[in-house]
């Protein structure tokens, strides 16, 4: 199984900020990576798939990056609702296995 | 536009068997799959297993000899049937579509909407 593993887990900022949150896969995944963000009682909301490409309606503060192992989501001028969690999945083969989530606060 | 909904009992007792049903609109079953993936209260998500546009299935190794995902497309449901439950089968489950992007080189397979989803709670 490929392992998705996130960093930070947690990370405190502020509005207008940005950050970076980290996704590192334990095998090559050829760019399928797959960000989602949920907040607290809410169903994951899709963000960017094919590590790169914004779904729909996201806003282009939003952006993915990486390939082989290693993928990034960066959130510019951070806003008062992209504080949440978010998880990276492995989109290359079954099973499609999440990372274990970063909770990003409000600082 | 694509909804999907879980319907199911809130709560089981240990050993019993869990039947979750996932109603879709806004496509067909025979176009895009459908996938379960659990969330235990707190912590990450895990996915369990996909029935694809053609009927087959795929389900992950962890859960593979408890669990059975069907449907009905004429009722454009999906169902989750698991087995021998326990306290750590706990959380909430979420029916969410399955998509592919292809580039003509790289694809990616993803969940692109996602139900509501149903807490369970599995106590004796």
């Amino acid at each position: 199984d490929i392992q998705m593993t996130q960093s930070p887990t947690s990370l405190a900022a502020s509005v207008g900020e940005s950050v970076t949150i980290t996704c590192l896969a334990s095998e090559d995944i050829y760019g399928s990576l797959v960000w989602y963000q949920q907040k607290p009682g809410k169903s994951p909301q899709l963000l960017i798939y094919g590590a790169t490409i914004l779904e729909d309606g996201i806003p282009s503060r939003f952006s993915g990056s990486g390939s082989d192992t290693q993928y990034s989501l960066k959130i510019n001028s951070l806003q008062p609702e992209d504080f949440a969690s978010y998880y990276c999945q492995n989109g290359l083969s079954t099973p499609w296995t999440f990372g274990g989530g970063t909770k990003l606060e409000l600082k | 536009q694509v909804q999907l909904k879980e319907s199911g009992p809130g709560l089981m007792q240990p050993s019993e068997t869990l039947s979750l049903t996932c109603t879709v609109s806004g496509f067909s079953l025979t176009s895009n799959g459908v996938g379960w993936v659990r969330q235990p209260l707190g912590k990450g998500l895990v996915w369990m297993g996909t029935i694809w546009a053609g009927g087959s299935t795929n389900y992950n190794s962890a859960v593979q000899s408890r669990l059975s995902i069907s449907r009905d497309t004429s009722k454009s449901q999906v169902f989750l049937k698991m087995n021998s439950l326990q306290p750590e089968d706990t959380g909430t489950y979420y029916c969410a579509r399955q998509v592919r992007y292809y580039d003509g080189y790289y694809h990616a397979y993803y969940f692109d909407y996602w139900g509501q989803g149903v807490m369970v709670t599995v106590s004796s």
